[in-house]
Parts: structure tokens; sequence; C-alpha cells
């Protein structure tokens, strides 16, 4: 699986977009980028995947480059409830006959303030 | 809620002691994962079953062991408990088809004393 590399930490004021950055630049054709988080010693909570194309859902947005060596993960308009670690994977999606297992990094740890 | 269910929540053994942990996953998941978070460490791979079979290995300690029974739950042992494994266990698990994102529990918090 390609390495990934997220800043340690990021701050972000309530109500105002969250904008966290991947570096995935050893990333292959068939590796899709996926985005995790966890609250404060909760387990880890699914937010979003892709693979090249840009892709949104209820919780977040993600923008993938055109040569696919970074994303972006976007939280439109963060909460307190947001503040948390963000990882960032990536990861065939499946192998025949078998799951996968995500290995986390470090992630960034979002810091949402009032 | 997501539908992956660990138990006990939180257990305080002794060094040398041997515990189980308990995972039930979502209805339909045949795979299930078990990760290990120490304050150091951060989110550890331990171990992934398929349906009952081991498919992948990671960090795993010889003094550890799991399995995943024909009802798809899953337990994971350690043994010869030392201070270093006081740590969040989680179970995961996830469908084959479809969507493969995988689902966490809350954890078990162990603490060896």
């Amino acid at each position: 699986d390609a390495k990934t590399t997220q800043p340690t930490s990021m701050d972000c004021a309530e109500g105002r977009a969250a904008n966290l950055p991947c570096n995935h630049s050893t990333i292959s054709g068939n590796e899709y980028v996926y985005w995790y988080r966890q609250i404060h010693s909760q387990g880890p909570q699914y937010i979003i995947h892709g693979l090249k194309n840009n892709e949104t859902n209820e919780m977040a947005s993600l923008i993938i480059t055109e040569d696919r060596k970074s994303s972006t993960l976007i939280l439109p308009h963060a909460t307190l409830r947001d503040t948390a670690v963000y990882y960032c994977i990536v990861r065939v999606t499946r192998r025949l006959n078998s799951g996968y297992a995500l290995n986390f990094g470090k992630g960034t740890s979002l810091l949402v303030t009032p | 809620d997501s539908g992956v269910t660990q138990t006990p929540k939180h257990l305080i053994t002794a060094t040398g002691q041997r515990v189980t942990l308990r995972c039930s996953p979502r209805s339909g998941d045949l795979s299930v994962y078990w990760y290990q978070q120490s304050l150091d460490q951060g989110l550890q791979f331990l171990i992934h079953y398929y349906n009952g079979e081991e498919r992948a290995k990671g960090n795993i300690l010889e003094r550890f062991s799991a399995q995943q029974f024909p009802d798809l739950h899953s337990e994971l042992n350690l043994s010869s408990l030392e201070l270093g494994d006081s740590a969040l266990y989680f179970c995961a698990s996830s469908a084959i088809r479809g969507n493969t994102e995988a689902f966490f529990g809350q954890g078990t918090r162990l603490t060896v004393v």
C-alpha cells in the first residue's frame, strides 16, 4: 500500500470549512484513498473514499488531484463535534476472497474552535 | 452505532493473567479485524479473519491469539499479560461485496496492573 503524509495538527474555526491535505505520491492505479476519523478514544469512523473522481457525501467532500498524488478532505462547515484525528489511508478496495486491513498512520489532529 | 459490539467495555487485570475480548460483527459481515491502540503506537492492525479463517496477520504478539466462530463472532485472547499490553482494543467488520468500508466497535479498554 502506498504511504501517506499528513500534517500533524490543524485548527479550524467553527462554521468554516476544514481542508485536510494528504500526500500519497506513490499511489498506484488500483489504489483508493480512504478517510476515517477517530473522535477521542472512540472507534474510528468511515468518512469517504474515492479512486480518481471527486466524491461527496453527507459528511464531507474528497478532492483528488488529477495525478492522484494528493487529496484533500473538506468538511464544509466544521462544528465542535468534528474535533478528531483524521486518517488518510491508501488501499486496494479488496482482494479476491479476502477483506483488507486498513493501515492507520498518525493522522491529522483537527481542533475546531468556537 | 456502527452495529459492531465489543465486550467488555473495560477490563482491569493483573500482570501474568489471561483475558478474552469478544466482538460481534455487523449482521452479515464475514470479515473481522482486530486492532490495538496504545498511547505511543497508534492504531496497529493485529489480525483479520474471514468466515472463520485467518486471512492476515499484523503486529500480533505470540502471546495473543484470535478465532472466529461459526456464528461469525470473534474472540481475541491475550495471555501472560504485561503492563505494556494496556491499550484500547478495537474490532471492526466489513462486507466483502459492494461497500467495503470497515465499521468499528467502541473498543475494550484493557488496563494491566
